[in-house]
Order: structure tokens, then sequence, then C-alpha cells
């Protein structure tokens, strides 16, 4: 059990650019979500795959985030003509079982310039 | 997110107890959970109660659960230094799908 790793663990863009993160869950953990976590706030749920079927998704999220679980696996977070506003940390977590502990990975730190 | 409330500082002497509290949203969630965040680190799962609980009792943990008050409670029996960080609380919402909602956070100061 390597736990759940992200890549980058940085990013730092241009506004107007896409940028695509990465998370590699916990084998054997059925359930993936995706978080955004800003200075002094808690972690903001942005969408949530249950295997490669992405279940949930926050009705604050902009039409310019997208998120892939293409075989139930790894999972992919794309944010398109990013802004300043995007700024964050990007956090992943993954879970299984009845009482959904979450497991969570270390984070990208985005920078939008 | 979605109003889950929590009081944003709490300063205590090591070995003291600290109790931090929350208030949450919706009375169909299935599970309230406590996490740690300490500086530079991911956040670490403490602790969770069933909400058909009243309270539970891990090591120096002890959850309190007010259903009626939607009221969650975390008390840190011997405080310690190294239990300085962010805490918080989480519910699991049934009523939007198991969509997962944090309070923003309680910063831990302890005094040696």
């Amino acid at each position: 059990d390597t736990g759940v790793s992200q890549n980058p663990r940085h990013k730092i863009t241009k506004r107007g650019q896409n940028v695509t993160f990465r998370c590699d869950p916990i084998s054997e953990h059925n359930r993936l979500y995706w978080y955004r976590q800003t200075l002094g706030q808690g972690p903001e749920f942005l969408t949530y795959f249950q295997n490669e079927a992405q279940l949930e998704k926050s009705r604050l999220l902009s039409d310019r985030f997208s998120a892939e679980r293409p075989k139930g696996s790894f999972s992919t977070l794309e944010i398109q003509r990013t802004e300043q506003g995007d700024s964050a940390m990007y956090l992943c977590a993954s879970s299984r079982g009845a009482y959904n502990e979450q497991f969570f990975g270390p984070g990208t730190r985005l920078t939008v310039l | 997110g979605e109003d889950v409330e929590q009081s944003l500082f709490l300063s205590v002497r090591e070995g003291d107890s600290s109790v931090i509290n929350c208030t949450y949203t919706d009375s169909s969630s299935t599970y309230l959970y406590w996490y740690k965040q300490e500086p530079g680190a991911g956040l670490q799962l403490l602790t969770y109660i069933f909400s058909n609980m009243d309270m539970k009792q891990d090591q120096r943990l002890t959850v309190l659960l007010n259903k009626k008050d939607k009221h969650l409670s975390l008390r840190i029996a011997d405080t310690q230094t190294g239990d300085s960080a962010i805490y918080f609380c989480a519910e699991d919402q049934a009523s939007t799908g198991n969509q997962f909602y944090f309070g923003t956070g309680t910063s831990l100061t302890v005094i040696p």
C-alpha cells in the first residue's frame, strides 16, 4: 500500500493555459474524490467517482473543469483556460468500504500567474 | 463548504483537554469525521462516528454527537505539543449524493 499519489506536486501556469493533474489512488479503492483547498479554508468538494463512473459534481464547479477516471484506477483533473482564481491546492482522496474513510494525497499546488 | 461551521482558533496548555466544536447541516448524514492537517502535510483521518451513535472513544480522542442540534465535538485528552494542527470536521451528505463537506478548520495551538 503506497498511499495516494498526485502529480505534479507543483504547477505554475499563465492565465488562459490548460493544465492537467493526475491522481493515483490506493489500489482496490473504488471511490475517488477531488477537492480544492485555498488558504484558511477547508477542502471544497469538486467531484467524486465510484469506479469509472462520475457520480457527483459540485454545482459550484465551472464548465472549465473536467475529470475522468477511464479504467476505474487513476484519475485526471483538467482545468481549461485557467484563471487566477483557480490558484489553490488540488487534493485527491480515495476510499472503499461502508464508512468511506478517505485517504488523501499530498496535493498539487497550482499557481496561475 | 455548505455551512459546516467551526470556530477558527483554540489555544490550550500542554496536558489540558482540548474541545473542538463543529455544527453540520445535513441531518441525513450517515457518518461524520474528524481530520487533522499539520503544516505542509496531507489530511489525516483521526476518527469518525456513525450517525446513530452519541459517543465514540478512541484512546485520547472522544467524539460526541448531538443529532438534534447537529453538533459534533472532538475532545483531546492530555493535549500534547504534537497535537498542534488544524482540525477539520466533515460530513458525508446523503442528501447531496454523498458529497463530502468539510468545515473551515480549527487551528489548535498547544502551549508548552
